[in-house]
């Protein structure tokens, strides 16, 4: 069975300061990695996604993630925070050939100006 | 235009009742999705289609029961509900659950459901 892990359930950073979310996964085989986020009220809209090749994901609104295997990590980042990337941000995975997605707990994001 | 859309948005309504919320998507895909998302913002699959097919049937209560008329809809009956059953319930939709797991699965609004 799969299982993701968002260690922080809150990031607070300044406007104009690097954004880092965190997510670790756990799958049998290769691992299909994806990032949602939700803003207040709103559905989940999709980030990025990792399927292969590139270890570099580079998704909407200028974030990107970093598919690393020996530390089953797929951290997500943006080099300068905005305070309208205030939001909830899901990390989820799929292992190969299942259709399952699911999700880590979800990490608050707070940018303050 | 919208590409996943539910209705209704906001549904309150007495214990014991039975509801439907229905989906719509217009992006031609052939998998559907309802999750759930409980108080604590955690998100958990229920149901899944394919092109009208049952292919994921979590342990959901037998009074939750999705219907697809078609690709293009999967909607979800509740009977009997209960105050357990509040939360925000979401559709989704794949281009087809079978391409390994690299399809990006692409979420309605939400339906907030509040059982008094």
């Amino acid at each position: 069975a799969q299982s993701v892990a968002q260690p922080e359930d809150q990031v607070n950073v300044a406007e104009g300061n690097p954004l880092t979310v965190k997510c670790t996964y756990s799958v049998s085989g290769n691992p299909y990695l994806f990032w949602y986020v939700q803003y207040p009220n709103r559905g989940l809209q999709f980030l990025l996604k990792y399927i292969t090749g590139d270890n570099l994901v580079k998704g909407s609104y200028g974030f990107e993630a970093e598919f690393n295997k020996s530390q089953t990590s797929f951290h997500l980042k943006k080099p300068s925070a905005l305070v309208s990337d205030s939001a909830l941000y899901f990390c989820a995975v799929r292992p190969l050939n299942d259709y399952k997605l699911s999700f880590g707990a979800g990490t608050t994001v707070t940018v303050r100006a | 235009d919208t590409a996943v859309s539910q209705t209704p948005k906001y549904l309150v309504t007495q214990m014991g009742n039975d509801k439907s919320i229905k989906c719509e998507q217009n992006l031609g895909h052939d998998t559907m999705y309802w999750y759930k998302q409980d108080s604590k913002k955690f998100l958990k699959i229920m149901f899944s289609y394919n092109n009208k097919e049952l292919i994921i049937n979590e342990t959901v209560p037998n009074r939750f029961s999705p219907k697809s008329p078609d690709k293009a809809h999967l909607n979800l009956h509740i009977n009997s509900l209960e105050l357990g059953d509040s939360a925000v319930y979401f559709c989704a939709s794949s281009q087809d659950h079978r391409s390994g797991g690299r399809d990006t699965q692409y979420f309605g609004p939400g339906t907030r459901l509040t059982v008094l």
